[in-house]
């Protein structure tokens, strides 16, 4: 069974643009989870979808953070414009339910705004 | 005060010794806790869960909680070069379908 795939795995990109990060879940997992990390903080939650709604957005920063899944499999982050303190780690997970218990993570995107 | 606070470390433990690893949490944490370890550039991987007060076994990992105290703790036992990682300690954040992590314990195993 292929993991949480998540990619680039790392992108360096200037202030002010704009840049998309990508998850595919586990083949038949409708809970798909964003989490970040930034310098020197926890990981910290951002948004939850079952299928292609959202669950739960509460943990997304601002405005410039957009989150879809359409049709229900991958999912894309879109941060636009990045700000340097949009640099971080960014996790996707997935579970088959709707639980903390069954968290699969990706092995991260890792972000650098300059 | 952190939902869930974890001592940054590092912590620094010679092979073959017992590695103990402590989170304390917030209220607003429910009684469901993750170990995860991570390894530098891969995936959270879940390594141990606990639900009920007392000490919950698994090969060479125990992890205990105290709810009473508010503390979960991960004691390695044996512990090898291969657990060098960094301890993710994890909580549910009651009436949510997420996760609150502490900061993190960087731990190194001394051959």
């Amino acid at each position: 069974e292929a993991g949480v795939t998540q990619f680039p795995s790392h992108s360096v990109i200037e202030k002010g643009q704009t840049v998309t990060l990508r998850c595919d879940p586990i083949s038949g997992h409708d809970n798909l989870y964003w989490y970040r990390r930034v310098m020197g903080k926890e990981i910290k939650f951002l948004l939850h979808f079952v299928k292609e709604s959202k669950q739960d957005e509460s943990g997304m920063p601002n405005n410039r953070f957009l989150a879809e899944r359409t049709g229900g499999t991958y999912s894309t982050l879109k941060v636009q414009p990045a700000e340097l303190e949009d640099s971080g780690v960014y996790f996707c997970a997935s579970s088959q339910v709707s639980t903390v218990y069954g968290y699969t993570f990706g092995s991260g995107t890792r972000l650098t705004v300059v | 005060q952190k939902e869930v606070e974890q001592n940054s470390g590092p912590l620094s433990v010679p092979e073959g010794a017992i590695a103990s690893l402590n989170c304390t949490y917030s209220d607003r944490v429910s009684q469901s806790f993750f170990w995860y370890r991570q390894y530098s550039g891969k995936s959270p991987e879940l390594i141990m869960s606990i639900y009920s007060n007392g000490d919950k076994e698994d090969g060479r990992f125990t992890a205990q909680l105290n709810k009473a105290s508010q503390y979960v703790s991960l004691l390695i036992r044996d512990s090898q070069p291969s657990d060098s990682a960094t301890y993710l300690c994890a909580g549910g954040r009651q009436g949510a379908q997420k996760l609150v992590f502490g900061q993190g314990t960087r731990l190194t195993i001394n051959p």
